[in-house]
């Protein structure tokens, strides 16, 4: 399995374009969870999904975040509009639910102007 | 929710030195906790990861105990190598019903 593939790995935009991240989980895996990293604030869950349903999004920072999981082999995470502020590195990861494990992507540098 | 916090922040050692990074953890739930490690513009990869019927667990020079009544777990890395520069994230978590909560993460600098 070529693990978790999130795309795309590099993002510069300006202030109030759409930005939307994609993620694909590992085969098998039933759980998928959205991550950002700053140097500020660390690494802190966004969302995440069991069986393709949300279990808690409580980690969303506000309406101008959402995320869905259409299928087990794909996920979005879209920022509209985008404000320097969410400049930061966000991650997917995906585990098999019950296990603890988590496998994360290489990752979704955002960069906003 | 999970509450983790983690220190030190930074750590710098002497390349064949022991080091250890600490972890508290707020919710008596939680039964998972995991220990990853992160290059500079990588990913978190797990390194080790103990559970809650356990208080130790070792895998060559790097180790994880855990003390539930205190609510406290710990990394300790023997006989350090420059490779082992990374920042270390623990976490915690009640699998199956919570994600990780990760710990703010320790730089770990191993001078040669």
């Amino acid at each position: 399995d070529a693990g978790v593939i999130q795309s795309p790995r590099h993002e510069v935009t300006e202030m109030g374009q759409e930005v939307t991240l994609r993620c694909k989980p590992i085969s098998g895996h039933n759980s998928l969870f959205w991550y950002r990293q700053t140097m500020m604030r660390g690494l802190e869950l966004l969302i995440y999904f069991n069986n393709n349903v949300p279990i808690d999004d409580s980690g969303m920072p506000e309406d101008r975040f959402s995320a869905k999981m259409p299928n087990a082999s794909f996920s979005t995470l879209k920022i509209q509009p985008s404000e320097p502020r969410d400049s930061a590195v966000y991650f997917c990861a995906s585990s098999f639910r019950g296990t603890g494990e988590l496998f994360f992507g290489e990752g979704s540098r955002l960069t906003v102007l | 929710g999970e509450n983790v916090e983690q220190h030190p922040s930074t750590l710098s050692v002497q390349e064949g030195d022991s080091a250890v990074i600490k972890c508290t953890y707020s919710d008596s739930a939680s039964n998972y906790f995991p220990w990853y490690k992160q290059e500079l513009g990588k990913r978190p990869q797990l390194i080790i990861d103990i559970r809650s019927n356990v208080g130790e667990k070792k895998d060559q020079r790097i180790a994880v105990t855990l003390n539930k009544t205190a609510k406290h777990f710990s990394l300790h890395i023997t006989e350090t190598q420059p490779e082992d520069s990374a920042v270390y994230f623990c976490a915690a978590t009640d699998t199956g019903r919570r994600a990780l909560t990760f710990g703010s993460g320790t730089r770990l600098q191993v001078q040669p």
